[in-house]
């Protein structure tokens, strides 16, 4: 059974702090690795897709970068706006039946300060 | 495209009744996923089509829920009857087998 774990589960940071946040997998064969960020009464939202270990994805404040093992999305100097829940996913290579589901983790809460 | 839409997005109703929400997927998109998301149990997928089928729905928690696909523009998830436990935010998502755009989300009370 694919498993995904975030941690830490709520991160406070001043303005300019820069931190990450880390996301262990464990699946049969890892199809991709998706990161979303999700604010108060919305869905999801689609930030980035990882393919393999080594890959790294860039976007504005934002870095993710994967391993064998788990992915960091790397936040360099955060903003206020910047804070929301993050949310990590995988999709397993597999049959019919789970080859498309994404499976998520509990999620990381930031909180960045002015 | 103006991504996934669902409706109602706030619904409060009475134990016992049926309740049903609806989904249009984003044009072109051949998966359509339902999750539930709870404070204890974050994101859960319920059920997911391709190509209007049915392909998992190991996620559904009893057979008060059930859901449908008519046409490639729509679906909906029917809880019937309705229990306070079922108070969640549902998510609507699609994709074309690799990442998923959500839906702002219903969210359901049930008194």
């Amino acid at each position: 059974e694919d498993q995904v774990t975030q941690s830490p589960e709520a991160l406070r940071l001043q303005e300019g702090e820069s931190s990450s946040l880390n996301c262990s997998y464990t699946v049969s064969g890892l199809r991709g690795l998706f990161w979303y960020r999700q604010d108060p009464g919305k869905g999801p939202e689609f930030l980035f897709t990882l393919y393999s270990a080594g890959e790294e994805k860039e976007k504005e404040r934002l870095k993710a970068t994967l391993t064998k093992k788990e992915s960091f999305l790397h936040i360099t100097a955060p903003k206020p706006e910047d804070s929301a829940t993050y949310l990590c996913a995988v999709q397993a290579v597999g049959g019919k039946t789970s080859g498309s589901r994404l499976t998520f983790g509990e999620g990381t809460q930031l909180t960045v300060n002015p | 495209d103006a991504g996934v839409i669902q409706s109602p997005r706030h619904e409060v109703t009475e134990m016992g009744q049926e309740v049903t929400l609806r989904c249009k997927p984003i044009s072109g998109h051949d998966y359509l996923f339902w999750y539930r998301q709870t404070m204890m149990r974050g994101l859960e997928l319920l059920i997911y089509f391709n190509n209007n089928v049915p392909i998992d729905d190991s996620g559904m928690p009893e057979d008060r829920f059930s859901a449908k696909m008519p046409n490639a523009s729509f679906s909906t998830l029917k809880i019937q009857p309705s229990e306070p436990r079922d108070s969640a935010v549902y998510f609507c998502a699609s994709s074309m087998n690799t990442e998923a755009f959500f839906g702002q989300g219903t969210r359901l009370t049930v008194v």
